[in-house]
């Protein structure tokens, strides 16, 4: 069964650095979206990317973030200049069309210390 | 602006015990979708039931069922005798009309003792 696929599960960063999180979301989907959600909280919305450009984006969303899809394949989320505060769990999703669930990846643990 | 609310952030109860998860919603968008997500401790989350807002037919799967209300913008959870499995926490989630927003709810944390 296909699947949201995130590389790498767990990243480690220094205060400062940047780090760029992967996704492969599902061939054929239309939507794509980044969330975060800080250990023990609420999923949080980041951003969501259709017909390759930004469709939606919350306050979080701010110029230390930016996302691509370099190749019709990869969706990254690219975070400037880490705080410790953005140590989270970020989650991509995607969807094939306006009126389906969104399938979500298994995560990616952001550790910035 | 769309919003979910949760307002149970925990529950307990004893296997076997039915409980409901309750969820309400806010939006100015007359279609949208609504969505319940189960995340376990293991930390994935794993899409449970879809409904959209012209289709306030209930559902039932198995021990689990949804009652859509949207005269009082609802959709409420419920899962007939709990099981240990059932631990987890619980979104809802709404997705608006462009569908380019999905709001999840704070969750709610279900604990389920044997």
């Amino acid at each position: 069964e296909p699947e949201v696929t995130q590389t790498p599960s767990h990243q480690v960063t220094q205060m400062g650095q940047e780090v760029i999180l992967r996704c492969v979301p599902i061939s054929n989907h239309l939507y794509f979206y980044w969330y975060r959600q800080i250990l023990g909280q609420k999923v949080e919305f980041l951003v969501s990317f259709y017909n390759n450009e930004i469709s939606e984006k919350s306050e979080i969303f701010d110029d230390q973030f930016s996302v691509e899809r370099p190749d019709g394949s990869n969706f990254t989320l690219k975070i400037r200049s880490t705080k410790l505060e953005d140590s989270a769990m970020y989650f991509c999703a995607s969807r094939p069309t306006e009126d389906t669930e969104a399938f979500f990846g298994q995560g990616t643990r952001l550790t910035v210390v | 602006a769309q919003k979910v609310t949760q307002a149970q952030t925990e529950i307990s109860v004893v296997e076997k015990e039915d409980v409901t998860l309750d969820c309400v919603y806010e939006t100015r968008d007359t279609t949208y979708y609504l969505f319940w997500y189960k995340q376990p401790p293991s930390g994935e989350l794993v899409f449970l039931i879809r409904r959209n807002s012209f289709d306030e037919q209930n559902e039932i799967s198995g021990r689990y069922s949804w009652n859509f209300q949207k005269s009082t913008s609802s959709f409420n959870f419920t899962i007939t005798a709990s099981q240990v499995v059932d631990s987890a926490v619980y979104f809802c989630a709404l997705l608006n009309n462009a569908g380019n927003m999905l709001t999840f709810g704070g969750g709610t944390r279900l604990m389920v003792k044997p």
